[in-house]
């Protein structure tokens, strides 16, 4: 079965740098979400989007947006990146907004490193 | 506010043993219960979950855990560990708008 595809896997950038990490839902799945888990930390909720619109927002940075696109593909584009955004940043999808009752699948993740 | 306490950082049990990992929520509703596995460099699979109903809760890989609202726990549990297990657990509490909040997580190490 398709699962939920995350690109790049990895991805180093330099300080103030700008990294844009995407996601792909499982087909069908009209809602994506985005956590973001640090070294030895558990995974925070950033931001979702439910047919193409904001849904819920976290504890996500001024500096980060993202957006969910027609195709309902993701992207969390960041910007000035700092060391402190050295993270795994996972990405889910569910089908439904919140008929979807937590029924997540979670990608492998795309882990940024700021050098 | 909403918490999930995973009083256990690392557990190190021998194959074959049984194994126990803890979970105390803070939530002021009934909740939404989770456990899920991270096997280094992967996603996070989710285990099992709790909404309501039967407070034993089977889930894949012979994985169980028991919903006990006086003690605001969500204990998971398995009879007999495998090498295979060796993961990070994490235990979630879903509160609200289908976000979910984490514990720090539990590193389960598995001696042969």
């Amino acid at each position: 079965a398709a699962g939920v595809i995350q690109s790049p896997r990895h991805l180093i950038k330099e300080k103030r740098e700008t990294a844009t990490l995407k996601c792909y839902p499982i087909p069908r799945h009209d809602t994506v979400y985005w956590y973001q888990q640090g070294p030895g930390q558990d995974p925070q909720f950033l931001i979702s989007f439910y047919e193409k619109m904001q849904s819920d927002k976290g504890s996500i940075p001024d500096r980060f947006s993202a957006q969910q696109f027609s195709d309902y593909h993701s992207e969390l584009n960041m910007s000035s990146l700092e060391l402190g955004d050295s993270a795994l940043y996972f990405c889910a999808s569910s089908l439904g907004g919140y008929e979807a009752n937590y029924g997540y699948t979670f990608g492998s993740g795309t882990r940024l490193t700021v050098v | 506010a909403q918490s999930v306490t995973q009083p256990d950082i690392h557990i190190t049990v021998s194959e074959g043993a049984s194994l126990e990992l803890r979970c105390n929520y803070s939530y002021g509703a009934t909740p939404y219960l989770f456990w899920y596995v991270q096997s280094p460099g992967q996603g996070l699979q989710l285990l099992l979950k709790y909404f309501s109903g039967d407070t034993l809760v089977q889930g894949i890989k012979g994985f169980e855990a028991e919903f006990k609202r006086s003690q605001s726990s969500f204990n998971l549990r398995k009879p007999s560990v495998h090498w295979s297990d060796a993961a990070e657990y994490f235990c979630a509490v879903g509160v609200g708008g289908n976000k979910l909040v984490f514990g720090a997580g539990t590193i389960l190490r598995v001696k042969s």
